[in-house]
């Protein structure tokens, strides 16, 4: 059983760029969920895609988008970065409908804006 | 809103000693609990879980029991080694299909010395 990646590992922009971030789900998964971890901080929910289609969203700006595609793999996408948004991302993936709701997560990537 | 409040840390504990984390959460329904651990550099990683009020999730000799009358979800181990040295979260999810987030406490830095 596959689990859950992240690609980039690391990943330095400066502020007002537009970043893409990447996440492979667990095998037989077909749910994304991503998270913005600031230092020291516990992981605020960014959104969650099922089917392809966004299926709720946290309190984060509409700079903040994604993607899931047909294997179920994820894309986040943070455009006109600002300084705040330095974080660790983290994706994870879950069996929608399943009961108990476990979501695994990824190794993360870390982004830092200056 | 749906949050979760942790002990506050970082908690110092010598190696065999018994640790408690206390989590209490306040949800407006029935939320599966969930403990996940981080460590150093590294993504989450779902620790126990339970889904119903007076279930105890179980793992690697960490323990906790579901208590909708405090709404509490306390982490326990009776012998703690050097190797649980990680930070412990505290999360919860509605059981409402279709926007499973994770909603996190703020996490609780643990230490064990040898």
């Amino acid at each position: 059983e596959t689990g859950v990646t992240q690609s980039p590992t690391h990943l330095i922009k400066t502020r007002g760029q537009q970043v893409t971030l990447r996440c492979s789900s667990q095998s037989g998964h077909n749910t994304v969920s991503w998270y913005q971890q600031a230092l020291g901080q516990g992981p605020q929910f960014i959104f969650q895609y099922y089917r392809e289609e966004e299926n709720g969203r946290g309190n984060f700006p509409p700079r903040f988008s994604g993607l899931q595609f047909p294997n179920y793999s994820s894309e986040l996408n943070v455009n006109a970065l600002e300084l705040d948004d330095s974080a660790l991302y983290l994706c994870a993936s879950s069996l929608a409908g399943r009961g108990g709701y476990e979501q695994y997560f990824g190794p993360g990537t870390r982004l830092t804006v200056t | 809103g749906d949050s979760v409040t942790q002990m506050e840390g970082p908690v110092t504990l010598s190696e065999e000693a018994f640790l408690t984390i206390n989590c209490t959460y306040t949800a407006t329904g029935y939320p599966s609990l969930f403990w996940y651990v981080q460590y150093p550099g590294e993504g989450l990683q779902l620790l126990l879980k339970a889904t119903k009020a007076d279930d105890k999730g179980s793992n690697k000799g960490f323990e906790a029991t579901y208590r909708k009358e405090t709404t509490s979800f306390h982490l326990e181990k009776g012998s703690v080694q050097v190797s649980d040295s990680a930070v412990y979260f505290c999360a919860l999810i509605l059981s409402n299909f279709g926007n499973e987030k994770l909603t996190f406490g703020t996490g609780t830095r643990l230490t064990i010395i040898p």
